[in-house]
C-alpha cells in the first residue's frame, strides 16, 4: 500500500519568506496528487491538484511541484502571511484509484 | 450552497455504549467517505460509498464499525460498544465520483470523546 510522509511535522518560517513543504511517497507514482489546508477544529479544504504530466501548477501565492522520479511533491507558498498558518496534508489515490491516501500533514507557523 | 454537515458536532459517551454519527452530503455527490482523525494525527480512511456500487469497507478497524448510505444520500457511521481508543475526530466527505480528480468536500466532523 501507498505510504506517505511529510517533512517535519510542524514548519516555523517568517511573514514574507517562502514556505516549502514536501509530500513523499513510496510506492508506485500516482496520476494525480492533491494538496489541502485544514485549520483547527474544521475539515479540510481542498488547494490543488496536480497531474503526473504536469510539472508545476501554480495558484495565486501557491505552487506545486511533482516529480515522480523522486516520488515527491513540493508545495510552496510565496510571501508567506500569518493567514497561511494551518496544517497541510497531501492526498494521493490509493492502489485502486478509487480511495485516497492522505499524509500525517505538516503544521505551518508563519510569524509576524 | 450548503456544504457537508455533520452531526453532532460533539458527542460524549461512555464506554460501552453505541453511537451513530450523521453525515449530509452535498447534494448530487455520488461519493461519501467517512475518515478518523485523532490528535495531530493524518486522516485514517474507514470507509467509502460511491452510487449504488457496493461500499469499500477496507478502513473499518473492527467489526464493530458499519456505516450505510441510505438512498444515496444521507450516511451513518454507528460504532458499537464504543471503546476509549476510538475517541477521535469523525470526518465526512463528499465528491462528484470522478475518482483520483476528484475535489472532497469535508464535513466539519463530530469529535467523538469515550470516557
Amino acid at each position: 500500500s501507498q505510504k506517505i510522509e511529510q517533512n517535519s511535522e510542524a514548519l516555523n518560517i517568517q511573514e514574507g519568506k517562502t514556505a516549502t513543504l514536501t509530500c513523499n511517497y513510496t510506492n508506485y507514482s500516482p496520476a494525480y496528487l492533491q494538496w489541502y489546508r485544514q485549520d483547527p477544529g474544521r475539515g479540510p479544504v481542498f488547494l490543488l491538484l496536480i497531474r503526473e504530466n504536469e510539472k508545476e501548477k501554480r495558484k495565486e501565492r501557491l505552487k506545486v511541484t511533482f516529480d515522480t522520479t523522486l516520488k515527491q511533491s513540493l508545495f510552496h507558498i510565496t510571501a508567506s502571511q500569518p493567514a497561511d498558518s494551518a496544517t497541510y496534508l497531501c492526498a494521493l489515490p490509493d492502489n485502486y484509484g478509487q480511495n485516497f491516501v492522505f499524509g500525517p500533514g505538516t503544521r505551518l507557523s508563519v510569524l509576524p | 450552497g450548503a456544504g457537508v454537515s455533520q452531526s453532532p458536532s460533539n458527542k460524549v459517551t461512555e464506554k460501552g455504549k453505541d453511537v451513530e454519527l450523521r453525515c449530509d452530503p452535498i447534494s448530487g455527490h455520488t461519493a461519501l467517505y467517512w475518515y478518523r482523525q485523532s490528535l495531530g494525527q493524518g486522516l485514517e480512511f474507514l470507509i467509502y460509498f460511491q452510487g449504488n456500487s457496493a461500499p469499500d469497507k477496507s478502513g473499518l478497524p473492527s467489526d464493530r464499525f458499519s456505516a450505510e448510505r441510505t438512498g444515496g444520500s444521507v450516511s451513518t457511521l454507528t460504532i458499537q460498544r464504543t471503546q476509549q481508543e476510538d475517541s477521535a475526530v469523525y470526518l465526512c466527505a463528499s465528491s462528484l465520483g470522478l475518482g483520483p480528480i476528484d475535489t472532497q468536500y469535508f464535513g466539519p466532523g463530530t469529535r467523538l470523546t469515550v470516557l
